[in-house]
């Protein structure tokens, strides 16, 4: 079965700042790659999603990822946070042979200091 | 509004107790999630439907859980007997195609704590 792996619990960032999230996945073929964020009271919200193709993924408010197949990663990334992009990020991987079932890993808070 | 609503947001139950929650997907979307998320963890897939149709129930922890769609619109998650370690968030989301090829959208949850 496929696995997700947020090694970082939490992680403080200054605005302004850049941000990284590594997201390791564990899985035979190629899975299908997703990340959410999560704000306080609120429900999961796509950032991105890589299916296939360039392994670079654009997504909204920023947020950018990159698929390493030779390291099982999709780590997130943003050049420069904003304050309100404090809350939990969580990837999520979903397989071609059961292409409805997401799993998530455990997530990673971000904090932003001013 | 447009987006998945579930309700209540917050249940308290004694243990014991059966509780009903409740999900309204997005108008028109053909498929249908439950999750379950514990304090500190990524939601957990409990249950999928397409249309009225439960395809998967796999990841119901127990014969406690029981989901229906009957219309292929609203879903009902239900759990009975409950215990304390059924305490988590639970989530539901729909997706307007088959299989998490479609963007899946996230309601806001609905807390439950047993005590």
């Amino acid at each position: 079965a496929q696995s997700v792996t947020q090694p970082d619990i939490h992680i403080t960032v200054s605005e302004g700042a850049s941000l990284e999230l590594r997201c390791n996945y564990s899985y035979g073929a190629t899975p299908y790659l997703f990340w959410y964020v999560q704000s306080p009271g609120q429900g999961l919200q796509l950032l991105l999603k890589y299916f296939s193709g360039d392994t670079l993924v654009q997504g909204i408010k920023g947020f950018e990822a990159e698929f390493k197949r030779s390291q099982s990663s999709f780590n997130l990334r943003k050049p420069s946070v904003h304050w309100s992009d404090a809350a939990e990020y969580f990837c999520a991987v979903g397989v071609r042979s059961n292409d409805y079932k997401l799993s998530f890993g455990a997530g990673t808070t971000v904090t932003v200091r001013a | 509004g447009a987006g998945v609503s579930q309700s209540p947001r917050y249940k308290v139950a004694k243990r014991g107790q059966d509780v009903a929650l409740r999900c309204d997907p997005i108008s028109g979307h053909v498929s249908l999630f439950w999750y379950q998320q514990a304090l500190g963890q990524g939601p957990e897939f409990l249950t999928y439907f397409q249309n009225e149709a439960q395809l998967d129930k796999s990841g119901l922890p127990s014969d406690r859980f029981f989901a229906e769609r009957p219309e292929g619109s609203v879903s009902t998650l239900k759990i009975q007997r409950t215990q304390q370690e059924d305490s988590a968030v639970y989530l539901c989301a729909s997706s307007g195609q088959r299989g998490r090829t479609g963007t899946q959208y996230f309601g806001p949850g609905t807390r439950l704590t047993v005590l």
